[in-house]
């Protein structure tokens, strides 16, 4: 399967700032990656899905002008939270799609924000 | 809209003892795949096991199964010989088929293993 990779781990940053969250692939072309949402014990929420080169998809009620994504590369992705609040706390985790993977998404290991 | 249900939040198993998870999924569509992933404490997503709707067989994976009803719309995993190490959140997913499409998960079950 695909090595994902996710950058920071764990960030803390005040309300109001905007913080950048990477999900790099390491060894495969994605040319789909997906942006989810998870809150403690539940499920995972899609929040967007994003194909390299051109605009992300939203999922409904989702803030495209608060959650920025750009999918410059076949190899990066990133998810920007800008003017962030205390309800913007979560674990986002990001995935990966594309030429080889014909069934399976394949997961990084999730970022940790922390809005104080 | 396709839709996919895990009734049971939580379940206890006695370490080596087998226990089964249950999935029903709801879609219209005949190209489809289902899978289980299992997210840990550390929460990395790790996939289980997999199954191709138009696969009769149904997928093993070491002690791991499914149990795909394709008419009932159920797909359950069952875990042989349970060990520690498998107590996790389990998520039954959905895609159908078609390139990049995306996933759409259950609430997820929590699997506790009793030593």
């Amino acid at each position: 399967g695909a090595v994902v990779s996710q950058h920071p781990s764990r960030v803390i940053c005040k309300s109001g700032t905007s913080v950048k969250i990477e999900c790099r692939s390491l060894d495969f072309q994605a040319t789909t990656m997906f942006w989810y949402r998870q809150f403690p014990k539940q499920s995972l929420m899609l929040m967007a899905t994003s194909n390299e080169g051109s605009k992300a998809t939203y999922e409904q009620g989702v803030e495209k002008d608060k959650f920025l994504i750009n999918h410059a590369s076949l190899t990066l992705s990133t998810l920007t939270v800008t003017s962030a609040h205390p309800e913007d706390s979560s674990f986002y985790i990001c995935s990966v799609s594309g030429r080889g993977l014909t069934y399976e998404q394949y997961f990084g290991p999730g970022t940790r924000l922390t809005v104080t | 809209a396709q839709t996919v249900t895990q009734s049971q939040p939580e379940m206890s198993v006695q370490e080596a003892e087998t226990v089964t998870l249950s999935c029903t999924y709801d879609t219209s569509e005949s190209d489809y795949y289902l899978f289980w992933y299992k997210q840990p404490p550390s929460r990395q997503m790790i996939l289980v096991i997999r199954q191709e709707a138009y696969k009769q067989q149904n997928a093993t994976e070491n002690r791991f199964s499914v149990n795909f009803q394709k008419a009932a719309k159920s797909f359950s995993l069952k875990i042989s010989d349970s060990q520690l190490g498998d107590a996790a959140m389990y998520f039954c997913a959905y895609r159908r088929g078609g390139a990049n499409s995306k996933l759409t998960f259950g609430k997820g079950i929590t699997l506790s293993v009793r030593p």
